[in-house]
């Protein structure tokens, strides 16, 4: 059973630091790898989405890697900003299924 | 806007009443998803379509809940007699294809008081 991961659960910065947010998943079999951001009461955003064969993907100050072999994902934020401070999720889509599997989340907050 | 749409956005009703939510995919996706959310946790699968075919549905959907897909569109999630412990986000996504992007509306926030 994939079971999917996320370290710290909580993490507080200063502004201007660039951060790094952990996922990890226990079954290599993935499909893709999706990165979410969820506002406190609202729906998710769509962060980025690697595919399995992909290493990584960029958008703006957000880089995710992928290392499939090991289970491992992380999300790298450069120069954040309070209007980063949300909830971040991983999620993994497996190759025998139609589902999201998601972690539990980093709840991230960016001080001025 | 041309995202996920989801109604009501907020509902509150008693226990063992039956609740209705409504799903507005983005127009050029067949495939659509629903999930549940509770506090601090991330997003559990409910049940997928792929048009309007009921593909998938996790045991966490009791006999209480039912999915609807009619026409290949909008979907509707039914929960009958409702409990306290059905109190959470449902969550509403879809996508283009297999392995494609999913993308998610706004959610119905469900109290059962």
């Amino acid at each position: 059973k994939q079971e999917v991961t996320q370290i710290p659960a909580a993490l507080s910065v200063p502004e201007g630091e660039n951060l790094v947010l952990n996922c990890s998943f226990t079954d290599s079999a993935i499909y893709n790898l999706q990165w979410f951001r969820q506002d406190p009461g609202k729906g998710l955003t769509s962060l980025l989405l690697i595919q399995s064969s992909q290493r990584e993907q960029t958008s703006g100050r957000l880089n995710a890697s992928l290392d499939k072999s090991s289970g491992r994902s992380t999300l790298y934020i450069a120069a954040s900003q309070p209007g980063d401070s949300a909830t971040y999720l991983c999620a993994v889509w497996m190759d025998s299924s139609y589902k999201l599997i998601f972690g539990s989340g980093t709840r991230l907050l960016v001080r001025p | 806007d041309t995202g996920v749409s989801q109604n009501p956005r907020h509902k509150i009703t008693k226990r063992g009443q039956n609740v209705t939510f409504r799903c507005d995919p983005i127009s050029e996706h067949n495939r659509l998803y629903w999930y549940r959310q509770t506090l601090g946790q991330g997003p559990e699968f409910l049940t997928y379509f792929q048009n309007e075919a009921q593909l998938e549905k996790s045991r966490l959907l009791s006999d209480r809940f039912s999915a609807e897909r009619p026409k290949g569109s909008f979907s509707t999630l039914e929960i009958q007699r409702t409990e306290q412990g059905d109190s959470a986000m449902y969550l509403c996504a879809s996508s283009a294809g297999q392995g494609n992007e999913q993308f998610f509306g706004p959610g119905t926030r469900l109290t059962v008081l």
